[in-house]
């Protein structure tokens, strides 16, 4: 078992939509969640954290974390094709040194 | 103007050269990283350096060497012990504050050998 999994996709929504990107870890003892992006080419940007239970807004960006189910999500409201990217889902496994440990990222693209 | 920046871009090597990779960060962080990604896949840890003159191994070092004499500076040589070097490295800084701990990436290097 991966210790980040995600979907690979691609997946593919239409602009205005909700785009929903999950990602599940096997390590109970995590405490630290982070959604970047990654265009084509670019190195990864960060875009959301979240450490504790529940939702947290940012924008158009919303983290979900269920630590009891071991997933993180993130949605995209009113989804532009700004937002066509792949995004990587990472776990810190090791709180003091904050390695982190990254899914294979999920390939998303918005259709006009 | 604060930044991570690498170079170069884009290297190419050829079987059996040591490159070194560059990494600076004007951010004054603590702490930095050197990440490694293959087509399609998320990234994979290297090294990292919490201190100056102090680094410990990633998950995946073999083949790799890294230096932490100055605290802006972190350079990665990709030996020729290597098997598979051709990839993107991504050198990553930690910002610790107030409640947030997060790391940001440069912008990375593309190394391919012939």
């Amino acid at each position: 078992q991966k210790e980040v999994e995600q979907n690979s996709g691609p997946l593919s929504v239409p602009e205005g939509a909700i785009a929903s990107l999950n990602c599940t870890y096997s390590d109970r003892g995590s405490q630290s969640f982070f959604w970047y992006r990654q265009y084509s080419g670019k190195s990864p940007e960060l875009i959301m954290f979240i450490y504790s239970n529940g939702d947290k807004e940012d924008g158009r960006f919303t983290a979900q974390l269920n630590k009891a189910s071991q997933y993180v999500s993130l949605l995209i409201r009113d989804s532009q094709p700004s937002d066509s990217a792949t995004y990587l889902c990472a776990v810190v496994r090791n709180q003091g040194a904050q390695k982190l440990v990254f899914g294979q990222g999920t390939r998303l693209t918005i259709n006009p | 103007d604060g930044g991570i920046t690498q170079s170069p871009k884009y290297l190419f090597r050829k079987e059996g050269q040591n490159v070194t990779l560059s990494c600076e960060q004007n951010l004054n962080h603590d702490a930095m990283y050197w990440y490694r990604q293959d087509p399609g896949q998320g990234l994979r840890l290297i090294y990292y350096s919490q201190i100056v003159n102090d680094f410990q191994k990633g998950d995946i070092a073999e083949g790799y060497s890294v230096s932490r004499e100055k605290k802006e500076s972190f350079p990665l040589t990709v030996t020729s012990a290597q098997k598979n070097p051709t990839a993107f490295y991504l050198c990553a800084s930690r910002r610790t504050s107030g409640t947030t701990d997060t790391q940001y990436f440069g912008p990375g290097t593309r190394l391919t050998v012939l």
